[in-house]
């Protein structure tokens, strides 16, 4: 158990629509990176928050979004669902702003 | 840019063998982390090692090991007398600047 906690494990929902991805890190992490793994691209970073500060942007496409609240979990939004977005989701934390180490669980998102 | 290449992109072992998983990476950058994560049927991603480009000592942990080759812009996995436990998707990354790069990832199995 890395200490890092991701909901809803799985999640299946319709093209068009729009999901919430939350992710709370370990305790006394300050950095939530948040990673998309899918069959033909791969593990990949999104985005990464700072004690609620976006700090670091990768292949995020504009239809997501996220933040990172006061208690610093974070939740990952998913709009205009596409097929190609069903993929495995996954948060990491880390303690400052540096690099990931501990994954969580991820969350499995599947777009029929 | 950074690149990560695991050229090996299946292994197939039998038990008790020792196996070797190469990683090879690209960057520009004198700072950066080098990672190991194992990815079991179940999913998640097992944080194994994280190494940074200053400190080029190997390291053993019980049948792990790890050869970091800065000359060669290497960072190899090795696990000695391999067990079937061991079967999983293998992933070497490398962070610069929060900027988190997988390789392709190893599928290992490991036969009884």
């Amino acid at each position: 158990d890395s200490g890092v906690t991701q909901t809803p494990k799985h999640l299946i929902t319709a093209t068009g629509q729009r999901v919430t991805l939350r992710c709370s890190p370990r305790s006394g992490d300050l950095s939530v990176y948040w990673y998309q793994q899918s069959l033909d691209q791969g593990l990949q970073f999104l985005i990464q928050y700072y004690n609620g500060e976006e700090r670091a942007k990768g292949n995020i496409l504009e239809r997501f979004s996220a933040q990172q609240f006061p208690d610093l979990h974070s939740e990952l939004n998913l709009s205009s669902l596409e097929l190609g977005d069903s993929a495995l989701y996954f948060c990491a934390s880390s303690v400052g702003d540096g690099t990931t180490g501990f994954f969580g669980p991820g969350t499995r998102l599947t777009v029929l | 840019a950074q690149k990560v290449t695991q050229a090996q992109t299946e292994i197939s072992v039998v038990e008790k063998e020792d196996v070797t998983l190469d990683c090879v990476y690209e960057t520009r950058d004198t700072t950066y982390y080098l990672f190991w994560y194992k990815q079991p049927p179940s999913g998640e991603l097992v944080f194994l090692i994280r190494r940074n480009s200053f400190d080029e000592q190997n390291e053993i942990s019980g049948r792990y090991s790890w050869n970091f080759q800065k000359s060669t812009s290497s960072f190899n996995f090795t696990i000695t007398a391999s067990q079937v436990v061991d079967s999983a998707v293998y992933f070497c990354a490398l962070s610069v600047l929060n900027d988190m790069r997988f390789g392709a990832g190893t599928r290992l199995t490991v036969k009884p």
